[in-house]
C-alpha cells in the first residue's frame, strides 16, 4: 500500500526557514516523479515544485530561488527546504506521487506551514 | 502558463440529480502524438487531501463509482456526476499536466440542494 507522510510544518516568522519531509512507503521515491502542492487556507491547489526520476527539478515562479526540492533515496524520503518565508507561503503543503503522464495518484495528508510574526 | 477556469464556482444539486462541472484550459492540452488529453479531476472533502477521480479526461480511476464520468477534448472538459449522493459533497478540481508548471482550476464547491 502506498503511503505518504509529511512532517516539518509549524509556525515560523517571516524570513525564517523550514524543511518539510515526506516519508514514502509502498513504492520507491527515486523511481517516480514527486511534487509538492500547497493549499492556502480556504483556497485552491497550487503546484510548488517537482523532482523527476532523473533528478531534474522545477519550481513555481512564486518560490523559485527560495525553495529547494530534494530526495534521499536511502530514506525513501522527499524534502522541501523553504527559505526566506513570507506570509503568502502560509498553506497546507502536500507531497504527491505523480504518474508518468502527470496526474497525481497519491497524496499525503499534508503539513501546515504558518508564516506569521 | 496554462490557465484552467472552472464553472460554476459553486453548485447545489438535489440528491439523485445530475451535477455537471466545466473546465476550460487557455490552450489545448491534447497531445496529438498520443491523442490523449492531459486533464485530471480530483475530489477534495474538508480536512482531506485531494483524491484522483478521472485521468486522461475520461478514464475513471480504479475504485471510483461509475456515476462519475469525464468528457471533453482540447480545451473544454466536463465532469458529470450522474446521480448525486450525499457523500459527493466536496470541492472538485480540474488539473492539467500537459506542460510545466502544471496548473489547477480554482475549484467548484458542490453542495446538496
Amino acid at each position: 500500500e502506498v503511503q505518504l507522510v509529511e512532517s516539518g510544518g509549524g509556525l515560523i516568522q517571516p524570513g525564517g526557514s523550514l524543511r518539510l519531509s515526506c516519508a514514502a512507503s509502498g513504492f520507491t521515491v527515486s523511481s517516480n516523479y514527486m511534487s509538492w502542492v500547497r493549499q492556502a487556507p480556504g483556497k485552491g491547489l497550487e503546484w510548488v515544485s517537482v523532482i523527476y526520476s532523473g533528478g531534474s527539478t522545477y519550481y513555481a515562479d512564486s518560490v523559485k530561488g527560495r525553495f529547494t526540492i530534494s530526495r534521499d533515496n536511502s530514506k525513501n524520503t522527499l524534502y522541501l527546504q523553504m527559505n526566506s518565508l513570507r506570509a503568502e507561503d502560509t498553506a497546507v503543503y502536500y507531497c504527491a506521487r505523480g504518474h508518468s503522464s502527470g496526474w497525481y495518484e497519491d497524496w499525503g495528508q499534508g503539513t501546515l506551514v504558518t508564516v506569521s510574526s | 502558463d496554462i490557465v484552467m477556469t472552472q464553472s460554476p464556482d459553486s453548485l447545489a444539486v438535489s440528491l439523485g440529480e445530475r451535477a455537471t462541472i466545466n473546465c476550460k484550459s487557455s490552450q489545448s492540452i491534447l497531445y496529438s502524438s498520443s491523442n490523449r488529453n492531459y486533464l485530471a479531476w480530483y475530489q477534495q472533502k474538508p480536512g482531506q487531501p485531494p483524491k484522483l477521480l478521472i485521468y486522461w479526461a475520461s478514464i475513471r480511476e480504479s475504485g471510483v463509482p461509475d456515476r462519475f464520468s469525464g468528457s471533453g477534448s482540447g480545451t473544454d472538459f466536463t465532469l458529470t456526476i450522474s446521480s448525486l449522493q450525499a457523500e459527493d459533497v466536496a470541492v472538485y478540481y480540474c488539473h492539467q499536466s500537459y506542460s510545466t508548471p502544471d496548473t489547477f482550476g480554482q475549484g467548484t464547491k458542490l453542495e446538496i440542494k
